[in-house]
């Protein structure tokens, strides 16, 4: 455990389907990441968020809808995705200062999606 | 465009051989640098990172990687890979003109034979 969770693990959703990821953390950190991975291709940043305030949206389309209620909790909502849209997605988040740590991403185990 | 290059898609070797993945990146100004390491099935975690002071850093199970700041590099090193280390292995720059995003290379995959 990294401390920080990702729900579900696995998630299979028809492209008209409406379906939620989330995402916990239990470091204290005050931002929070959502990267897309797919097979061969880097790692891509999709969302930022600092003390709740998103401060990056990177070209994402809109059927992708992140939601950051708390500095512990993000959720990424999907809706009428398309089959491209099957990755890995991976939440992360980041401390901040000068303590052991800080600045360095510490990544959940991801949520594999799957859309038919 | 700003980008991260890891040169090796996939690497093959057997138990004992040394390793180096090249890691080289398009930023100016200050940068952190890092390797994570992704073993199959797991969470990507952290292997080492480069923020100041020494070139030459050290991270877990005997991975090293050398700043080249001349050669805009970070490559790492193991000098005896062991199949255990069979993994996918990302380098990842911050840099502080990019907003202090943190940009991945696409990844190696190492396949260590034993």
């Amino acid at each position: 455990e990294t401390g920080v969770t990702q729900t579900p693990r696995h998630l299979v959703m028809g492209m008209t389907n409406k379906k939620s990821l989330k995402c916990e953390q239990h470091l204290g950190h005050n931002a929070m990441y959502w990267y897309k991975q797919s097979a061969k291709k880097p790692l891509e940043l999709m969302f930022v968020y600092n003390f709740k305030e998103q401060t990056e949206n990177n070209s994402v389309p809109s059927r992708f809808s992140p939601e950051c209620p708390n500095s512990s909790h993000l959720f990424l909502h999907l809706h009428t995705l398309q089959p491209e849209d099957s990755a890995l997605y991976l939440c992360a988040s980041k401390g901040q200062g000068s303590r052991s740590g800080a600045n360095v991403l510490t990544f959940g185990a991801g949520s594999r999606l799957t859309v038919l | 465009a700003q980008s991260v290059s890891q040169h090796n898609h996939h690497v093959i070797l057997s138990e004992a051989a040394s390793l180096e993945l090249g890691c080289n990146y398009s930023y100016g100004g200050t940068v952190n640098l890092f390797w994570y390491v992704q073993y199959p099935g797991q969470h990507l975690q952290l292997l080492l990172k480069y923020f100041s002071g020494d070139p030459l850093v050290k991270g877990i199970k005997g991975f090293e990687a050398e700043f080249i700041k001349s050669k805009f590099s970070f490559n790492l090193r193991k000098p005896s890979v062991q199949w255990s280390d069979t993994a996918e292995y990302f380098c990842a720059v911050n840099s502080y003109n990019q907003g202090g995003k943190l940009i991945f290379g696409q990844g190696t995959e190492l396949s260590v034979k034993p």
